[in-house]
């Protein structure tokens, strides 16, 4: 019974680079969150996204970053010309239902280092 | 501004001592109150849902209660395997999509054998 399946689990980008998180959700789940966790700070919601759909994304910064849940395949969050200030750790997680009683299960995270 | 925190920012208890985790919230409408495990390297573990005041759910040695202003998770009898931090997270009522987490930073609790 796989959980949430984020790869890499470990990123490390020079400034300017482009960075590549992904997300499978858990078998059944069609709900994808993303929320980012920064150095001595809580995790901070970015995206919900449905298949094929971006149903709110008011915690993405409104420059570089994108997300995407394609038909077919993993949720990708995509970070353009990545600076010192996006290193964190990235977690994903999915639900069965977007309702407020069906909780969240998260993955391991992926941790960017930009260098 | 809505907000969660959470106290101590860390505790160390002796095994079988217990104690409570404090989770204070300021939101706009609370749909829900969420306790998660975080060990270290992984995601967080979802624990407990409390969704109205004086709602109280347990969980082996953990019990979480919940108050108009705050949650409590208390510990009993804690063993080494409950060292983790422990986060503490509310989902406002924005009237939009929901699972908009907005967390604290959490509890870091070391137990001692």
């Amino acid at each position: 019974n796989a959980g949430v399946m984020q790869n890499p689990r470990h990123l490390v980008r020079r400034r300017g680079q482009e960075a590549r998180l992904r997300c499978s959700p858990m078998k059944g789940h069609s709900h994808v969150y993303w929320y980012r966790q920064l150095p001595e700070e809580g995790l901070k919601f970015m995206v919900y996204l449905q298949k094929e759909n971006i149903i709110d994304e008011s915690g993405m910064p409104k420059e570089r970053f994108s997300a995407e849940f394609p038909k077919e395949g993993p949720s990708i969050l995509r970070i353009q010309q990545v600076v010192r200030g996006d290193s964190a750790a990235y977690f994903c997680a999915s639900s069965p239902q977007g309702t407020y009683n069906s909780p969240l299960h998260f993955g391991n995270g992926t941790r960017l280092t930009v260098t | 501004e809505d907000q969660v925190t959470q106290s101590p920012e860390a505790l160390r208890l002796q095994e079988g001592e217990s104690s409570s985790l404090n989770c204070s919230y300021t939101v706009s409408g609370l749909r829900g109150l969420f306790w998660y495990r975080q060990d270290p390297g992984k995601g967080p573990e979802f624990l407990f849902t409390l969704y109205s005041a004086g709602e109280e759910k347990e969980k082996e040695r953990l019990k979480a209660t919940l108050t108009k202003k705050e949650s409590f998770l208390h510990i009993t009898a804690p063993k080494p395997e409950d060292s983790a931090t422990y986060l503490c997270a509310a989902d406002p009522n924005y009237g939009g999509a929901t699972n908009k987490l907005i967390f604290g930073t959490g509890t870091l609790l070391a137990v001692q054998p």
